[in-house]
């Protein structure tokens, strides 16, 4: 069974600042991915990597792909406040996409 | 731009009822999907949906859900006799056969059971 993990958790960071969120995952899977979600609403897709390697980027978010290592990581620049939500990895599995427990971002002014 | 869309926004429902959650995927997906999601938590996977079967489903996906796609575009989820626990957002996504697989997300339905 595949099993998806990120962290931190929970992230609380000040404007301007730069950091990076982890998403680790048990299986062999080439195709991850990265959703936004702001309270009460939908999930938004950020990011879609497809092979080793992979490297997208958007704005302030860069997200990036290892199958060897079984890792992505998306990375903050320069935070503002509007990024604050959460953010989950998921990972393609079978019939289905696996999500991780997600992220929940907070950006301090 | 294509949207998956859902039905209703919001449903309250009594314990013990059933509900019937609606979803238009895009028009030309072919998979097909329902995710809930109980409140500011993980996004849980109920079943998925190809060539008019189920392809895959969750052990939350118990003899109490069913799926259907009636007609060319709705695709349905049925919770036959409601439980509190079933208090959550669900989500109906769909996406294409494509190398890219990426899965588009409806707005969800928040379903109260009461």
């Amino acid at each position: 069974e595949l099993k998806v993990e990120q962290n931190p958790l929970f992230l609380s960071m000040q404007e301007g600042k730069n950091y990076t969120i982890y998403c680790n995952y048990s299986t062999t899977s080439d195709r991850l991915y990265w959703y936004r979600q702001d309270p009460g609403k939908s999930l938004e897709s950020l990011f879609v990597l497809l092979s080793n390697g992979a490297v997208k980027q958007e704005g302030r978010l860069m997200a990036s792909l290892d199958t060897k290592a079984r890792l992505s990581t998306l990375h903050i620049t320069a935070a503002v406040h509007d990024l604050s939500a959460t953010y989950f990895c998921a990972v393609h599995y079978g019939q289905n996409f696996v999500f991780g427990p997600g992220t929940r971002l907070s950006v301090l002014p | 731009e294509p949207e998956v869309t859902q039905t209703p926004s919001h449903q309250v429902t009594q314990m013990g009822q059933e509900v019937i959650l609606r979803c238009v995927p895009i028009s030309n997906h072919l998979y097909f999907y329902w995710y809930r999601q109980i409140l500011g938590q993980k996004v849980e996977f109920l079943v998925s949906f190809y060539n008019n079967e189920i392809s895959e489903k969750s052990e939350i996906f118990d003899d109490q859900f069913s799926v259907e796609r009636p007609d060319g575009s709705n695709f349905t989820l049925k919770i036959r006799s409601t439980k509190l626990e079933d208090s959550a957002m669900y989500f109906c996504a769909s996406s294409d056969t494509g190398v890219m697989t990426e899965a588009f997300f409806g707005q969800g339905t928040r379903l109260t059971v009461v």
